[in-house]
């Protein structure tokens, strides 16, 4: 039973460009959040997915956007990359009553 | 809003020692908690989970951690320490925002455990 796949694994980008992260979720799971963690901090709630629509968001800015499809898969969208994006991506999926979550390994992005 | 707070940056103990890791949480109504642990550059692995019952709650790798309401707290426990549980270690509560379950993550405790 595959748990969560996060793709890519690392990537490098410049400042100003735009960034796709993307993440499948684990096999009966429905929603998925996504999580920014900086560099010896714990991770920020970007915002969440169900029946492919956006169902909360936290405190970051219209900058990060994202998409749900059909099969639940999810990808996450920066724009206008600033240094100060540069982190692990992490993906949680998880079913709608939010009792297990399921963490993939993460995408670490360095902005430069 | 649920939050839980991890008091200590950092915990040091030696192999073969019992080890805590602490965490309180602030909740409205019966609290959903949860800890986690990640390695480097690694995402976060489920250690164990509390939503009812026994207090004791235990999990993966022999961890275990015990649910205390009177003292809002949700400890993590091993009683014997090993060089490779060394790792950042992460307590969570099931937060309600606007009808959906979201994660709410304390800042993290990182575990050495000496040789």
């Amino acid at each position: 039973d595959a748990g969560v796949t996060q793709s890519p694994t690392h990537l490098i980008k410049t400042r100003g460009q735009q960034v796709t992260l993307r993440c499948s979720p684990k096999s009966g799971h429905d929603t998925v959040s996504w999580y920014q963690q900086a560099l010896g901090q714990g991770p920020q709630f970007i915002f969440q997915y169900y029946e492919e629509e956006e169902r909360q968001r936290g405190n970051f800015p219209d900058r990060f956007s994202g998409h749900q499809f059909p099969n639940y898969s999810s990808e996450l969208n920066v724009n206008a990359l600033l240094l100060g994006d540069s982190a692990l991506y992490l993906c949680a999926s998880s079913t709608s009553t939010g009792v297990g979550y399921t963490f993939g390994s993460g995408t670490r992005l360095t902005v430069v | 809003a649920q939050s839980v707070a991890q008091p200590e940056d950092q915990v040091n103990v030696a192999e073969g020692n019992p080890l805590t890791v602490k965490c309180t949480y602030s909740v409205s109504g019966n609290p959903y908690l949860f800890w986690y642990v990640q390695y480097p550059n690694r995402g976060l692995q489920f250690l164990l989970k509390y939503i009812t019952g026994d207090n004791l709650v235990k999990g993966s790798y022999g961890f275990e951690a015990e649910f205390n309401k009177s003292q809002t707290s949700f400890h993590l426990k091993k009683p014997s320490a090993l060089v490779s549980d060394s790792a950042l270690y992460f307590c969570a509560v099931r937060d309600l925002r606007g009808g959906s379950y979201i994660p709410t993550f304390g800042r993290g405790t990182s575990l050495i455990v000496h040789p």
